[in-house]
């Protein structure tokens, strides 16, 4: 069966800090990948997705960047934290030739605390 | 372009009673529609969706939703209210081909004992 694992759970950072969350999917080939962020009183917002490796597209210009360096894993990243980069932050995947009917898996979460 | 308006940020029901969820989409053409439930500090959970198939989708956990296209709504609903119900529920909405799952607010719903 297929798995998306992100870590850290909860995580807190002074701000210009960097950051790295990883998100990996096992039990599946190819995945298209999804960051979203969960501001406080908001809701889900779209950051980045990816539908192969090397393959990044960016949904709104913020502070923070996307990677796919591997075909399961999709990482995302800040040179330097700012203080309205703090979150809910969700991994989520879909399996390849799924169509838009199927929705998205999601993982569990990390939450970032910028101080 | 496409959105998803959840009336009511907060929702509080007594246990027993019925539980209703608004969402209304903005859509130029029939979207899919999805209902998903997030507990504190997890990930989101798919409760059920609408595929273009049944305007009636029944989901996990006794919840159900009805698709009406005149109305542009998908409402959640579930006609007894259990303690173990309380969450953050959120509706969203895609396009056929489409990358971007837009959801709505949310709604946070309580469960009175």
């Amino acid at each position: 069966s297929q798995t998306i694992h992100q870590w850290p759970a909860t995580l807190v950072q002074p701000v210009g800090s960097p950051l790295s969350l990883e998100c990996t999917v096992e039990g599946t080939s190819n995945p298209n990948l999804y960051w979203y962020r969960q501001a406080a009183g908001r809701g889900l917002q779209l950051l980045f997705y990816s539908v192969g490796i090397g393959q990044i597209s960016s949904e709104v210009p913020q502070n923070l960047s996307a990677s796919r360096p591997q075909d399961r894993q999709f990482i995302l990243s800040s040179k330097k934290l700012l203080l309205s980069d703090s979150g809910f932050y969700l991994c989520a995947w879909r399996a390849p030739g799924q169509g838009s009917n199927y929705g998205y898996t999601f993982g569990s979460g990390t939450r970032l605390t910028v101080v | 372009a496409q959105s998803v308006t959840q009336l009511g940020s907060h929702v509080s029901v007594s246990e027993g009673a019925l539980v209703l969820l608004r969402c209304n989409y903005s859509s130029s053409v029939p979207p899919y529609l999805f209902w998903y439930v997030q507990y504190p500090n997890q990930g989101l959970q798919l409760l059920l969706k609408y595929t273009s198939a049944a305007t009636l989708v029944k989901g996990i956990n006794g919840f159900e939703a009805e698709f009406k296209k005149s109305e542009t709504s998908f409402h959640l609903t579930k006609p007894s209210a259990h303690m173990s119900d309380a969450a953050e529920y959120f509706c969203a909405v895609i396009q056929t081909g489409a990358n971007n799952l837009f959801f709505g607010t949310g709604t946070r719903l309580t469960v009175i004992p």
